[in-house]
């Protein structure tokens, strides 16, 4: 069964503060997909970055990285110098082909001024 | 290249009644999606379409719920005789076939 797990249901840190988001995941499919989307307060979900289960290279973009663990079943998302626009839910999401989606329930991050 | 669009963007109901959302993907794109995202919660997948043939169905989509994608463009989700628990909002996603989906807005169902 394919499960994803955001322990942290809400998060708050002052601007230009480091932030991590957890994201735990089950599958019992060797090739697999994962995602993280940003959905703010406007309501449209926004796709982040898409990893692929054979490559666990980590990547970053701007101020944003992603940490791809196989071994503990993690995918996790770090947000450097936070800033206050980056408030929002971020959803850490599985698909083990072209169709259907398994979102997480979602962390809701609040960056203070 | 414009996103996905639906339509309307909110809608109340009076529980019993019947009611209608429109989804246009991005154009070119084959696959089309619906998923239900009630408060709190991550969106949950609901169907999805390749072209006009509707390919996969949730349990979530009880006998009240109906999709169809009639010429492989735009699709229609139908909720008959809503019920106080179908209020959510209703994502709409497309894709050209990549494991990529695109959102639309959503379209906020407040049924009283």
């Amino acid at each position: 069964a394919q499960k994803v797990t955001q322990a942290q249901t809400e998060i708050s840190v002052v601007e230009k503060e480091d932030v991590t988001l957890d994201c735990v995941y089950e599958t019992r499919d060797t090739t697999y997909y994962l995602f993280w989307y940003k959905q703010p307060p406007s309501g449209e979900l926004v796709f982040l970055i898409r990893r692929n289960s054979f490559d666990e290279q980590n990547e970053i973009s701007g101020r944003y990285s992603w940490n791809f663990q196989k071994s503990t079943s993690s995918f996790n998302f770090t947000i450097t110098a936070s800033q206050v626009v980056d408030s929002a839910v971020y959803f850490c999401a599985l698909s083990e082909g072209d169709d259907k989606i398994i979102f997480g329930k979602g962390t809701r991050l609040h960056i203070l001024p | 290249d414009t996103g996905v669009s639906q339509n309307p963007r909110h809608k109340i109901t009076k529980r019993g009644q019947n009611v209608t959302f429109r989804c246009d993907p991005i154009s070119e794109h084959n696959r089309l999606y619906w998923y239900r995202q009630t408060l709190g919660q991550g969106p949950e997948f609901l169907t999805y379409f390749q072209n006009e043939a509707q390919l996969e169905k949730s349990r979530l989509l009880s006998d009240r719920f109906s999709a169809e994608r009639p010429k492989g463009s735009f699709s229609t989700l139908e909720i008959q005789r809503t019920e106080q628990g179908d209020s959510a909002m209703y994502l709409c996603a497309s894709s050209s076939g990549t494991v990529e989906q695109y959102f639309g807005p959503g379209t906020r169902l407040t049924v009283t």
